[in-house]
């Protein structure tokens, strides 16, 4: 059963970089695409952008500027940073398996993580 | 367009079907998938492609489509369905995810 599991600071200061890793266990990261998205609180579900095990990614056009996706298939982890944050970037992140070739399925999930904007 | 487009609630009777749906222009070219997200819980797909539900996903979860519109029907609704329901699809023009925003899902 492949699981996932985002790390990184919950509190993060107004203009600084966001940086999240994602870990994945029970299954290779090669192989497959991975995604994160995110979740502000009590609204919807959004798309920050993917990566596949080779290393291209594709971003969402909102965010494009300020987001970096990188795997790092020897440790089965891949991470984002997200530059210039404001309140706006408060969210719950999620970490996700991309699922087959249409590159929207998302599979498996992490249990996400609530990262704060704030000074 | 890049949006998809979701109504925001919708309440059904228990035991009774209940049909969610999500409009988009991308959604005539692209089968939606179906998310079910419950209170503090990740996002789980409960239907991808034509009509295809991930292992251990109930029969009475189904999909389909109609011109730029996607539906998600539950079959004889059950109290653990409440939940929060999100479709997603690609964009049209490029390689870029869409998600609605989201419908809540009363079971009376």
């Amino acid at each position: 059963q492949v699981q996932l599991q985002e790390s990184g600071p919950g509190l993060v200061k107004p203009s600084e970089t966001l940086s999240l890793t994602c870990s994945v266990s029970g299954g290779s990261i090669s192989s497959y695409y991975w995604s994160w998205v995110r979740q502000p609180p009590g609204k919807g579900l959004e798309w920050i952008g993917y990566i596949h095990y080779s290393g291209s990614t594709n971003y969402n056009p909102s965010l494009k500027s300020r987001v970096t996706i990188s795997i790092d298939t020897s440790k089965n982890q891949f991470s984002m940073k997200l530059s210039s944050v404001t309140a706006a970037d408060t969210a719950n992140y999620y970490c996700a398996r991309v699922s087959g070739s249409r590159l929207y399925d998302f599979d498996y999930w992490g249990q996400g993580i609530l990262v704060t904007v704030s000074s | 367009s890049s949006e998809l487009t979701q109504d925001p609630a919708v309440s059904v009777a228990l035991g009774q079907t209940v049909r969610i749906t999500c409009q988009g222009d991308s959604l005539r070219r692209f089968y939606a998938s179906w998310y079910q997200q419950k209170p503090g819980q990740a996002p789980a797909l409960v239907i991808y492609g034509k009509n295809n539900r991930p292992s251990g996903i109930p029969d009475r979860f189904s999909g389909s489509s109609s011109g730029n519109t996607a539906f998600l029907t539950i079959t004889g609704a059950q109290a653990e369905d409440e939940a929060d329901y999100y479709c997603n699809s690609r964009a049209t023009s490029d390689v870029h995810v869409l998600f609605g925003g989201g419908t809540k899902l009363t079971v009376l």
